[in-house]
Formats: structure tokens, sequence, C-alpha cells
């Protein structure tokens, strides 16, 4: 099993509607992260969460919202979604710490918004 | 506000020959990341750099950090198809954990 798990893989959905992603992992990590990918533009945070208490807003959080229900879970919300959120979201996790460690992606989820 | 930059975005290159991706980042950052990605797939971590002059290699990958040009260069020697995916680097400001991404380079190897 993925170490860093998302849900949906996929989804196609309306504009105006809810919509909620999740992520679990099983690294054991305290911080985890919300990242959405459009091609030409990399990756751009869209919020974060050193622990279960902690949510930050990344670059681009308008329109977002999130939260960490425990340390293995965090969710991200769009409260009404608009095509311009069509785009591949990632989650991420990484160790507390100075050492540089890496963050680990899920798989992504594609969202495609109509 | 950290701002990385690659060039460049697009790479073709035949088998054999070697390569040079750049990274440029605008501030100071501690620790510099070199990330792969597949077509529709997930970031795989390739290299973290911590300091200046670090220098990292996995098979025919090698990457390395200037701290001083502000500037991380991922090079390929005597390329395989197989190495054919995005790259991105990605820095991190100054003792903190968010990570701030280039654009990445499209790399695709032909036979």
């Amino acid at each position: 099993d993925a170490d860093v798990t998302q849900t949906p893989r996929n989804r196609i959905t309306k504009t105006g509607k809810r919509i909620m992603l999740e992520c679990s992992q099983t690294k054991g990590h305290d911080r985890m992260y919300w990242y959405r990918q459009d091609p030409g533009l990399g990756l751009r945070l869209i919020y974060y969460s050193f622990d279960v208490k902690d949510i930050n807003k990344g670059e681009i959080s308008d329109g977002y919202s999130v939260s960490r229900q425990a340390q293995a879970k965090f969710s991200l919300s769009l409260e009404s979604a608009i095509p311009n959120q069509t785009a591949l979201y990632f989650c991420a996790t990484s160790e507390t710490g100075t050492g540089g460690q890496p963050q680990h992606f899920g798989d992504g989820t594609r969202l495609s918004i109509l | 506000e950290l701002k990385v930059e690659q060039n460049p975005l697009f790479l073709s290159m035949q088998e054999g020959k070697n390569y040079t991706i750049y990274c440029n980042y605008s501030t100071t950052s501690d620790r510099l990341y070199w990330y792969r990605q597949d077509p529709g797939k997930s970031l795989e971590s390739l290299f973290v750099l911590l300091s200046n002059g670090a220098v990292k290699q996995e098979g025919r990958l090698m990457a390395s950090l200037d701290t001083k040009a502000r500037l991380s260069t991922l090079h390929i020697t005597a390329a395989v198809h197989d190495l054919s995916a995005t790259y991105f680097c990605a820095g991190a400001e100054t003792s903190g954990s968010r990570l701030t991404f280039g654009e990445g380079t499209q790399l695709t190897v032909n036979p």
C-alpha cells in the first residue's frame, strides 16, 4: 500500500459544487501539504500543516479550505468549485526537523470542473 | 519571497549525450531538492542538497549546489530513454520547510 494515499484519484464535477479531496498517510509524519499542479507552473502550495492544531495558508489558498482531522489525515475542500480550479492536486508529507528531509508525495487527484 | 527558475523548460536529447539542467533561486535558501515526475505519476525525490558545494550522484544523474551563485545544476551523463521525465527543483527558505518549486524541465531522450 502507498504511504501517502489520496482519494479520489479522479473527479469530474460541475461549477458551484462543494468538493473534498482526502489524504491519509502511514509514514507517521507530522507535516502535511496540499499542492496544485498546472502545466508550465510547477507545483504551488495551497495549505500546509505542521501538526494537528496547526494550519497555514500557502501561496494560493483563496477558494480552498483544509481540515487536519488527525496526524494521518489532511483534507482539502473547494467550497464552490470553479473551472480554473481544474488541476492535478497533490498531497505531501514530511518529517519534522531541520535535516532537510524531502517531502513524500501521493499519487495525485485529477480534478476537472465543468 | 523565494522564487525558483529552471532552464531549459523543454529538453530533447539523444541517447548517449550529456546535458545540464539549471535551477536559479532568488533569495537565501538553505536546502535545494530535485524531484522526478513521470507522466501522470507522482513526484519522486532524487536529491537533497544541504550546503554550499554539495554534490550528489545517483547513476547517470549528478546534482550540485552553489549557494553563493544561488544555482543548482542537474547533470545528465550518457542519457538513456528511461531518464525521460519532468524534473523539478525546489528550494526551502531558511529554517522553514515550505518548498517553492521551479516550473519543471520536461526531458525527452530519443533513441
